[in-house]
């Protein structure tokens, strides 16, 4: 049930903008994205709990697809700050506990 | 400070050996989440209590335990500790069941030797 994260690395130059996208092979109920840094805790970023629904913080924004069972984060222009590993996690409408993705590593260099 | 708190930051102990890790949610969330965390597995979902009552359970193994107590902390149980056991155990919260994002605690890193 662990969700499907691509790419699993990305490099980008501030100012450019990234996607980074999540599967699932099952219905969904939510997705949660998160950020973790290094030797830090998952941050909390956003949740998706309609289908269609997109939310915004910030530069970065995400939507939710119900039907193709899969979410998107989407960043733009982004900063040196936004480096990190970033995780989706979904829930089904079986139990509200999260399973996350492997992430993905995201690198912002000057 | 996030508003969760777990504690020992830090555990090293010997195989075969028995550790708890706590954790105390952020003020008025009722589920407590835990999680485990390797290098190749990413956040892996262990066990769920959501005011007092186990509600799910994950890839937590039999040597593992949990419980959540009136007061709402929590405990985790590890038993019998091999060296893969070694990881970076996490406690989340959040306020109800599938309402709100989770608000993670700093983590117990635990090393196994």
């Amino acid at each position: 049930q662990q969700p499907v994260q691509s790419p699993q690395a990305v490099i980008l130059r501030e100012g450019e903008d990234a996607v980074i996208n999540c599967s699932s092979s099952k219905a969904l109920y939510s997705v949660h994205w998160y950020r973790q840094k290094h030797g830090e805790a998952p941050i909390f970023l956003m949740i998706l709990l309609k289908g269609g629904e997109q939310k915004g913080h910030d530069k970065i924004s995400a939507s939710f697809n119900e039907k193709k069972q899969q979410s998107s984060l989407y960043l733009t222009a982004s900063q040196l700050s936004y480096s990190g590993t970033y995780f989706c996690g979904t829930a089904n409408p079986a139990g509200y506990a999260l399973n996350f993705g492997k992430g993905t590593s995201l690198l912002v260099t000057p | 400070d996030s508003g969760v708190t777990q504690t020992p930051k830090h555990l090293i102990t010997a195989t075969g050996q028995r550790v708890t890790l706590r954790c105390s949610p952020r003020s008025g969330d009722l589920s407590v989440y835990w999680y485990q965390q390797s290098l190749d597995q990413g956040l892996q979902f262990l066990i769920q209590y959501y005011n007092g009552e186990e509600r799910a359970k994950g890839n937590i193994l039999e040597r593992f335990s949990a419980q959540q107590f009136p007061d709402l902390h929590s405990e985790l149980n590890l038993s019998s500790l091999e060296l893969g056991d070694s990881a970076l155990y996490f406690c989340a919260s959040s306020p109800w069941e599938g309402r709100g994002g989770y608000t993670f605690g700093s983590g117990t890193r635990l090393t196994v030797v």
